[in-house]
Parts: C-alpha cells; structure tokens; sequence
C-alpha cells in the first residue's frame, strides 16, 4: 500500500527566508510524486510532480523538490519566501493509474 | 475550457435530506474523483470513475453514491444527509494517457449538515 507523511503541520518562516516542507513517501513500486497547495477557500492548484525523470523537479512560483529514493522522501523548497505563499501544502503519492492518496497537509504561515 | 466546474459552492442541509453534487469537466479526461476534506486532514477519496458507465469505491464511500453516464458529469449523491458528511467535497479529473497525467481539481463545494 501507498502512504505519505508530511512531517510537519505548520511551518512559520520569516518573508525573504527559505522554505523547506518535508514529506516521506512509502511505495512498493516506483510513484509518481506531487505537491499541491490550497490558498485558503480555493481549490488545489498542481505545484509540480515527479514522475521518473529528473531527480530534481521544477514547480510553479519558485518552488523546487527532489526525490530522493534512498530516503523515500520528496522535500518542498524555495529559496525565499513570499507573503503569497502562505497556504495549505499538499504530498500527494500515486502509482501508475491508482487514485492519488494524500497526506494531511502542512500549513505555511509567512511572517513579514 | 472551463476546466472543472462544480455546484453549488455552498449548501446547508438537515439532518436526513438528500441532494446531489455536481460536478461537470470539459477536457474529455476519462478519470474522475471525488474527495472530501476535513478539518486538518488531506483529502479522501469518496469515488472514483474510469470512464462512462464504470465507477469505484474509494476510502470512505458510505453513505455516498455516484453515477457517471456521460464522460462530462460525474455527480455524487448523498441520500439520508447526517453531520458526519459536513465537509468540503472536491472534484477532480485527470487523463492517464497524457504524458503531463495531471488531476485537476474543482473550486469545491461547502457542505453543512445540521
């Protein structure tokens, strides 16, 4: 069975500082990887998805992660942080053609 | 494209009531899901479909039903509303067929159950 564990609820950072969102996978098969955010009443909205190429993804608005297989995890980050990302962030783990399945979210609040 | 189009956007209901949710995608994805999102959670899956005439359970399918007999529309049915289901629903479509293989997600639907 698939899973994904964001470790952390809540994030705060400080505006101008770097992000990092972590999140650890468990899959018996090579997955495909996501993070999505939620801006608050809105809908989710694709950040950027890992699906067997390069290690090292490239998202929306800055934002970058790396899949690393020998630590089952795919870390969010950005260099510096923007008053607009404050949001819900989302890990998101499927394989092949299986529905997508969720972790709980990390909240990231930004601090001007 | 209007992408993926859901309604109402917010509902109250009373205990036992039914309604339907809609949801409606003009990108011709065969795939479509529905989800609920509680408080401080991620999302659930409810339902999911693969194609017209074809659907799945998902995690948390009862007391929900769905119908899907056009690749457009994929409604979701609650029949006797209790306060269990009070949640935020999302609908989502997504083409495993397309190298991008994105699921894209409706603005959701508040629902209250009182």
């Amino acid at each position: 069975a698939q899973s994904v564990t964001q470790l952390d609820s809540h994030v705060s950072v400080s505006e101008g500082t770097p992000v990092l969102l972590r999140c650890n996978y468990s899959s018996s098969y090579s997955p495909s990887l996501f993070w999505y955010v939620q801006h608050p009443n809105k809908g989710l909205q694709l950040l950027l998805k890992y699906t067997s190429a390069a290690t090292l993804v490239k998202g929306i608005n800055g934002f970058e992660a790396e899949f690393k297989k020998s630590e089952t995890s795919f870390h969010l980050t950005k260099p510096s942080a923007h008053m607009s990302d404050a949001a819900e962030y989302f890990c998101v783990v499927s394989f092949q053609n299986t529905p997508l399945v969720f972790g709980k979210g990390t909240r990231l609040s930004v601090i001007a | 494209n209007a992408g993926v189009t859901q309604t109402p956007k917010f509902r109250i209901l009373k205990i036992g009531q039914s309604m339907t949710l809609q949801c409606a995608q003009d990108m011709n994805h065969n795939y479509m899901y529905w989800y609920r999102q509680d408080p401080g959670m991620g999302l659930k899956l409810i339902y999911y479909s693969v194609g017209a005439g074809i659907t799945d359970k998902g995690e948390v399918p009862n007391g929900y039903n769905v119908s899907r007999s056009t690749t457009e529309d994929f409604p979701l049915r609650l029949e006797l509303a209790a306060p269990s289901q009070t949640s935020v629903y999302f609908c989502a479509s997504r083409n495993p067929d397309s190298f991008v293989d994105t699921q894209y997600f409706g603005p959701g639907t508040r629902l209250t159950v009182l």
